[in-house]
C-alpha cells in the first residue's frame, strides 16, 4: 500500500547512544517532515526537506541530524541520545510544503531513552 | 511566532453527545486551517480542511469545522459523538508567508466518548 513507513515501531535507547530513525514513502512526494509528538504539547517540527538535497530546521532542531539523498528517504539521527529526546516521531510527506491536501502521517516510532 | 491554541485538553462526553472542540491561531494573514485525529496507537488521519470558499466545511464521519476569520477560529463539531469518535484530536494551520508554510500544530484534545 502507498504511504509512509517508518521504522522501527519501538525503540529503546541508553543515554548516549546514537540510532536511525527510517522514513520512506512511496507517493513521490517532494517534502518530507519529521515531528515529535509529547503530551500537552501537540506534534512539533524537529527538520524538513523540500526534495533531494535539501534539508532545514524546525521548531526543535537541537540533538537530530536529517539527510535527503534521494526523494523516498529522510532518516532521522540522534547523535547521543538524552532522556529529553524520549517521545515519539512521526514521519509526514505531502507533494509540496504547505500543499491544501495535507500531509500524510507514519504509524511513528515510539522511543525511550533510559 | 505562530501558535496554535486548542482550549480544552481533555473532553468527556456519552454517546449521542454534541461536540465542540476549540481552536484559535495567532496568525493574521492567510491560512490554511486542518482537523487532523489520532486514533489509540494509530498515527494522524487527515479529518478535515479549510483552505479557501465556503467558511463551513465537511469532513469524514460526521465532523465539520467553522473557519471564522475575525475570530482567528477554527473549531471542530459533531451533532452526536460515538464511543468510535474516542481519539485525541489535533488543530493545524499553514500559515501563508515567507517563512517556510510550515504545518503548526496545537497541542490536543484528548476525546473519550462514554457508552
Amino acid at each position: 500500500n502507498a504511504g509512509v513507513t517508518q521504522t522501527p515501531k519501538f525503540q529503546v535507547l541508553k543515554t548516549g547512544q546514537s540510532m536511525t530513525l527510517q522514513c520512506a514513502q512511496d507517493m513521490n512526494h517532494e517534502y518530507m517532515s519529521w515531528y515529535r509528538q509529547d503530551p500537552g504539547m501537540g506534534l512539533r517540527l524537529i527538520h524538513y526537506s523540500v526534495g533531494a538535497g535539501i534539508t532545514d530546521q524546525g521548531e526543535v532542531p537541537n540533538g537530530y541530524n536529517v539527510s535527503r539523498s534521494t526523494t523516498e528517504d529522510f532518516p532521522l539521527r540522534l547523535l547521543s541520545a538524552a532522556p529529553s529526546q524520549t517521545s515519539v516521531y512521526f514521519c509526514a510527506s505531502s507533494y509540496l510544503q504547505g500543499a491544501v491536501e495535507g500531509y500524510t502521517f507514519g504509524s511513528g516510532t515510539r522511543l525511550t531513552v533510559v | 511566532a505562530q501558535s496554535v491554541s486548542q482550549h480544552n485538553h481533555h473532553v468527556i462526553l456519552s454517546e449521542a453527545a454534541s461536540l465542540e472542540l476549540g481552536c484559535n491561531y495567532s496568525y493574521g494573514g492567510t491560512v490554511n486551517l486542518f482537523w487532523y485525529v489520532q486514533y489509540p496507537g494509530q498515527h494522524l488521519q487527515l479529518l478535515l480542511k479549510y483552505f479557501s470558499g465556503d467558511p463551513l466545511v465537511k469532513g469524514i464521519k460526521g465532523f465539520e469545522a467553522e473557519f471564522i476569520k475575525s475570530k482567528f477560529s477554527f473549531n471542530l463539531r459533531k451533532p452526536s459523538v460515538q464511543w468510535s469518535d474516542t481519539a485525541e484530536y489535533f488543530c493545524a494551520v499553514i500559515p501563508w508567508n515567507n517563512a517556510g508554510n510550515m504545518l503548526t500544530f496545537g497541542g490536543g484534545t484528548r476525546l473519550m466518548v462514554k457508552p
